[in-house]
């Protein structure tokens, strides 16, 4: 069974405003970890942004922020001021397995894609 | 840039017959991953590994082999390469921490044709 959701298969966004990507999950774990990725049209993986599961506060790199709302199972991914570059497939991952092995298995969303206009 | 090889990059194959994927890493890493990649299903772990000879089953892993008797080199065998198993495949690995919030770092990708 899928544990990531990713609503949106595609959502367009003006230049310089902000935006958010949807991402719920569902695990039994209670210790875990979430992470988000940028996969542009060239095909490599980058990594944006990591949030534990016991993070009291919500992670911020630069123009990314991870809005974590840990009762709704949801890791929502907000890019501020967009730009013509962050339009890319973007995946939400999350790692599982911790609290009752090491074996930190990771999967992914379906992926959302952007497309920043100018 | 994380030190992670995938070869073949490219394959062409006919059904029927075994195919066997490198990854091979430079990093010393303990965690290796392999994926395939869909449109319309995102990135679909296959296997991976948490050590040498460790290794467990992901999602789709029917019809997939893995051996990793090397820190380095995890491969992946088709044995008997099938047409739904066309796709890009993706090598991963990432560091053992306490806290688990080192993220994954991939290879180039494999694009395999079966035909």
């Amino acid at each position: 069974a899928q544990k990531i959701t990713q609503t949106q298969p595609g959502m367009f966004v003006q230049e310089k405003e902000a935006v958010t990507l949807d991402c719920t999950y569902d695990t039994s774990d209670q210790s875990y970890g979430l992470f988000w990725y940028k996969q542009p049209s060239s095909g490599e993986m980058i990594f944006l942004i990591y949030q534990g599961s016991y993070d009291e506060q919500n992670a911020t790199e630069g123009r990314y922020s991870l809005n974590f709302q840990k009762a709704r199972k949801s890791a929502n991914l907000v890019i501020s001021a967009s730009q013509l570059g962050d339009s890319a497939m973007y995946f939400c991952a999350m790692r599982e397995g911790r609290a009752e092995t090491s074996y930190d298995k990771v999967i992914f969303g379906p992926g959302t894609s952007l497309s920043v206009i100018p | 840039d994380a030190g992670i090889t995938q070869s073949p990059r490219h394959k062409v194959t006919e059904t029927g017959t075994p195919v066997t994927l490198r990854c091979h890493q430079t990093e010393n890493h303990r965690y290796m991953y392999w994926y395939r990649q869909d449109p319309g299903h995102g990135l679909r772990l296959i296997h991976y590994s948490y050590g040498v000879k460790d290794t467990d089953k992901g999602e789709v892993s029917d019809g997939y082999s893995v051996s990793r008797s090397k820190t380095e080199d995890f491969l992946l065998t088709l044995e008997s390469a099938t047409s739904s198993q066309t796709s890009v495949y993706f090598c991963a690995i990432s560091e053992d921490t306490p806290d688990g919030d080192q993220p994954q770092h991939f290879g180039d990708g494999t694009r395999l044709s079966i035909l």
